[in-house]
C-alpha cells in the first residue's frame, strides 16, 4: 500500500537556524514527489516537486529536497529559515492519486 | 492560483441531514479529488474522479458520495451527516502530474 511517512510532528526553531524536515514514502509506480506548504487559515501551495531527472530540486521561498531513491526519502531543506516560515508542511507522493504525509508544524520565533 | 472554486467555504449542519460540497474549475483538468483534513491525520483521499461520470473510492469514503456530471464540477455529497466528520474539505485538480488546491470548506456537524 501507498504510505507517506513524515517523522517531525512539530518543530520549533529560531530565525536563521536550518531547516530538515523528514519523508520517507512507499510507492509501487513511478514516483512523483512533492512538498506542500500550508499557511495559517489558507490552503495547500506546492513548495517543490521531483519527476525525474536531478534528484536535488529546489524550489520557492529558498527551499530545496533531495530525493535518495535507495532510502525512499525526499527530506526538505533550507538554509536559514524565517519567522514568515511558519507554516505546516505536507509531504506527498503522487501519480493518479495523492498520498499525503501526516504535516509537519514548523514554528520559527523571530 | 488555480482556478478552483469551492462551495460553500463554512457550513454548519444538524446530525443527520445531507450537505452537498461543491467544486468548480475552470483548467478542463481529468481529475478531481475531495480530501479531509484533520489535525494529526494530514489530509485523506474520500474520493476522485477521473472524467465526467467516472470516481473512485479513496481511503475514507464510507459515508460520502460523489458525482461528476460536467468536467467543471465535482459535488462531495454527505448523506447524513455526523459529527465525525465534522473537518476541513479540500478540492484538488490535477495537471501536469502537480495537485492544485481549493481554499476548503469549514464543516460542523453538530
Amino acid at each position: 500500500a501507498q504510505s507517506v511517512s513524515q517523522h517531525n510532528h512539530h518543530v520549533i526553531l529560531s530565525e536563521a537556524a536550518s531547516l530538515e524536515l523528514g519523508c520517507n514514502y512507499s510507492y509501487g509506480g513511478t514516483v512523483n514527489l512533492f512538498w506542500y506548504v500550508q499557511y495559517p487559515g489558507q490552503h495547500l501551495q506546492l513548495l517543490l516537486k521531483y519527476f525525474s531527472g536531478d534528484p536535488l530540486v529546489k524550489g520557492i521561498k529558498g527551499f530545496e529536497a533531495e530525493f535518495i531513491k535507495s532510502k525512499f526519502s525526499f527530506n526538505l531543506r533550507k538554509p536559514s529559515v524565517q519567522w514568515s516560515d511558519t507554516a505546516e508542511y505536507f509531504c506527498a507522493v503522487g501519480g493518479n492519486q495523492f498520498y499525503f504525509g501526516t504535516g509537519t508544524s514548523l514554528t520559527v520565533i523571530p | 492560483d488555480a482556478g478552483i472554486t469551492q462551495s460553500p467555504r463554512h457550513k454548519v449542519t444538524e446530525t443527520g441531514t445531507p450537505v452537498t460540497l461543491r467544486c468548480h474549475q475552470t483548467e478542463n483538468h481529468r481529475y478531481m479529488y475531495w480530501y479531509r483534513q484533520d489535525p494529526g491525520h494530514g489530509l485523506r483521499l474520500i474520493h476522485y474522479s477521473y472524467g465526467v461520470k467516472d470516481t473512485d473510492k479513496g481511503e475514507v469514503s464510507d459515508g460520502y458520495s460523489v458525482s461528476r456530471s460536467k468536467t467543471e464540477d465535482f459535488l462531495l455529497t454527505l448523506e447524513s451527516a455526523t459529527s465525525s466528520q465534522t473537518s476541513v474539505y479540500f478540492c484538488a485538480i490535477s495537471g501536469n502530474g502537480e495537485a492544485f488546491f481549493g481554499q476548503g470548506t469549514r464543516l460542523t456537524v453538530v
